[in-house]
């Protein structure tokens, strides 16, 4: 297993069109999160999967946002009608949180998006 | 709430020299504490994590921090920088049983002179 991967890396898009993510986890880990990052900020949390159910969404996640995470592997987000507010890094991270308390997150390289 | 606050948005340190990114947390409850690293163009990665054993935590590249609940802080050090460390930093505090998600600082960026 090579770790998380995320696609594509980069993104150009003008405002108004829908575009679509991927993110593929390490294998077996139960957990997905999604978080966005803009220049010069920290990561700040999207949203998190356990499985298929998604769990939470944070108020950053507008109705435009959509994530699934079909049979519990890989995961999409969507952003449907992008703003130019929307450009960002969108990061991928998965983990196996376990009885014991362990859930460290493993990071893919993200998806630079840019809202001409 | 959870929240983390970076003391400096940017360090500058001559290589060979020791190196100290602070970071303060805010949290109700006992929490789980980390620093991940960001180079360029690259995906971040964990240097340590503290989740309640011992207070000093060790993580790669010669990284430590200390977890001091009676100030609230959780400060990165490394005895001596190499020029490979220059990158951004970020602390980051989270709760197992709020699903684990992470809750970052603003970053540190860290610069190496030779």
């Amino acid at each position: 297993d090579t770790g998380v991967s995320q696609n594509p890396r980069h993104k150009i898009t003008k405002r108004g069109q829908n575009v679509t993510f991927r993110c593929d986890p390490i294998s077996e880990h139960n957990r997905l999160y999604w978080y966005r990052q803009t220049l010069g900020q920290g990561p700040e949390f999207l949203t998190y999967f356990q499985n298929e159910a998604q769990l939470e969404k944070s108020r950053l996640l507008s109705d435009r946002f959509s994530a699934e995470r079909p049979k519990g592997s890989f995961s999409t987000l969507e952003i449907q009608r992008t703003e130019q507010g929307d450009s960002a890094m969108y990061l991928c991270a998965s983990s196996l949180a376990d009885t014991a308390g362990n859930y460290e997150q493993y990071f893919g390289p993200g998806t630079r998006l840019t809202v001409t | 709430a959870q929240s983390v606050t970076q003391l400096d948005s940017h360090v500058s340190v001559s290589e060979g020299t020791p190196v100290l990114l602070r970071c303060n947390y805010s949290s109700s409850y006992s929490p789980s504490l980390f620093w991940y690293v960001q180079h360029p163009n690259k995906g971040l990665q964990l240097l340590l994590k503290y989740t309640s054993a011992a207070t000093l935590v060790k993580g790669i590249n010669g990284f430590e921090a200390e977890f001091k609940k009676s100030e609230t802080s959780f400060h990165l050090t490394k005895p001596s920088a190499h020029m490979s460390d220059a990158a951004e930093y970020f602390c980051v505090v989270s709760r197992y049983n709020q699903g684990g998600k992470l809750i970052f600082g603003q970053g540190t960026e860290l610069s190496v002179k030779p």
